[in-house]
């Protein structure tokens, strides 16, 4: 199972906005509206942000969105603050029990 | 409020085996799936398996089948992933996670366990 494709990096100032972007295949993100995405602080564990797609747990803020069209799927940050900066980690349900991860993206608030 | 303590540093020797405990507590261990996830220096994430923690079953990445035993102690509410003929590429921190939410390899994480490979 290969990494779904993530951009290595994404910025934008306070306030703004920054998309990252996830593709897969036809056989995971694609055939599937099982997409979670993950935030990861230096050191840290990694905190689910978005699942199903485009649901977000209880207590995480609403400036995180979900998306997906075909094999690729978005997380949106609205608003960036300096504590969004992270990194960044989809990942699909793959079919037959098995899950694969995106390659991250590096988020930095300029 | 739920909890997956995780076994402390190891390091290990080429062709020696692992083995990584997961502590569950604040909620009916094997009401849920437990994933391990590992995460190389600077890569990325990358999933392993799970483990039922109610009935015992098992799924393993192709990459790790072969290698990789993940097995649960319901008595104690501790999962445990085992990896075998380690090289210096397993090198990693690896995670244990709870899946409770549909589709998603993991929506609470443990601490993570740092695995060195070195002779």
């Amino acid at each position: 199972q290969s990494a779904l494709t993530q951009p290595p990096s994404a910025s934008g100032s306070p306030g703004q906005s920054v998309t990252i972007s996830c593709t897969g295949t036809s056989s995971d993100v694609g055939d599937y509206d099982y997409v979670s995405w993950y935030q990861q602080h230096p050191g840290k564990a990694p905190k689910l942000m978005i699942y199903e797609v485009s649901k977000r747990p209880s207590g995480v803020p609403d400036r995180f969105s979900g998306s997906k069209s075909g094999n690729t799927a978005s997380l949106t940050v609205s608003g960036l603050q300096a504590e969004d900066e992270a990194d960044y980690y989809c990942s699909s349900y793959a079919g037959i029990n098995n899950y694969v991860f995106g390659t991250g993206t590096k988020v930095t608030v300029l | 409020q739920v909890q997956l303590v995780q076994s402390g540093a190891e390091v290990k020797k080429p062709g020696a085996s692992v083995k990584v405990s997961c502590k569950a507590s604040g909620y009916t261990f094997t009401s849920y799936t437990i994933h391990w996830v590992r995460q190389a220096p600077g890569q990325r994430l990358e999933w392993m398996g799970w483990i039922n923690a109610g009935n015992g079953n098992t799924k393993y990445s192709r990459k790790f089948q072969g290698r990789v035993t993940i097995t649960r102690d319901t008595s104690a509410s501790t999962a445990y992933m085992e990896l075998s003929s380690l090289r210096s590429e397993d090198t990693a921190v690896y995670f244990c996670a709870r899946q409770v939410l549909a589709g998603t390899p993991g929506d609470y994480w443990g601490q993570g366990t740092l695995v060195t490979v070195s002779s």
